[in-house]
């Protein structure tokens, strides 16, 4: 069965660097998300992503923040300067369509020290 | 303003029985509610969707309701198992007309051999 997949598993980074958060979509979905979950919180959502721009987002998603679809298959978060704050669980989803079901990936922990 | 409540205290029951999880919201109408269930380090995995105008949803050993008067879901697993053990998140679409569901905190259960 098709899966959303995502890279690193883990990253760890000093504050006020630059990371890029990687994943893979399910093949022929065309909305991409994505979420972050810090430690024993909820699970909030950052920004959806169709066709090449983005349709929505959070007050959470700020100037930091970035998304792209640099080729066919990739999609990519990129916080510009990392905050101790940015520490959690980054989740990418995906749905085939404009639907209320979305699959997620496995996630990226990210540590900022 | 707009709340999802999930029982914060975990669930403990014994192997076999049945598991009841209660999602309570206030001050919205949701167009639908979904459950998940999120494994430790993990990304949610969509279980169930049920719309505002179902009354209950099936699937397997999953049961859910949707009492949109008493602002309420009941999540039920039958014959519960120790591989059912997970937290299990309440998500609504809080915005209306939008397909980006808001989370809440989950609640964890545990089945006991």
């Amino acid at each position: 069965e098709p899966e959303v997949t995502q890279t690193p598993s883990h990253q760890v980074t000093q504050m006020g660097q630059e990371v890029i958060l990687r994943c893979v979509p399910i093949s022929n979905h065309l909305y991409f998300y994505w979420y972050r979950q810090i430690l024993g919180q909820k699970v909030e959502f950052l920004v959806s992503f169709y066709n090449n721009e983005i349709s929505e987002k959070s007050e959470i998603f700020d100037d930091q923040f970035s998304v792209e679809r640099p080729d066919g298959s990739n999609f990519t978060l990129k916080i510009r300067s990392t905050k101790l704050e940015d520490s959690a669980m980054y989740f990418c989803a995906s749905s085939p369509e404009n639907t209320d079901t979305q699959y997620f990936g496995p996630g990226t922990r990210l540590t900022v020290l | 303003s707009q709340k999802i409540e999930q029982n914060s205290e975990a669930l403990n029951i014994q192997e076999g029985k049945t598991a009841t999880l209660t999602c309570n919201y206030t001050n919205y109408s949701p167009a639908y509610l979904q459950w998940y269930r999120q494994d430790p380090g993990r990304g949610p995995v969509f279980l169930l969707l049920i719309r505002e105008n179902e009354k209950e949803k099936r699937k397997e050993r999953l049961k859910v309701t949707f009492d949109t008067t008493l602002k309420q879901s009941l999540f039920h697993i039958t014959a519960s198992q120790p591989a059912d053990s997970a937290t299990y998140l309440c998500a609504l679409d809080m915005k209306g007309g939008s397909y980006i569901p808001t989370f809440g905190r989950g609640t964890s259960l545990i089945v006991h051999p």
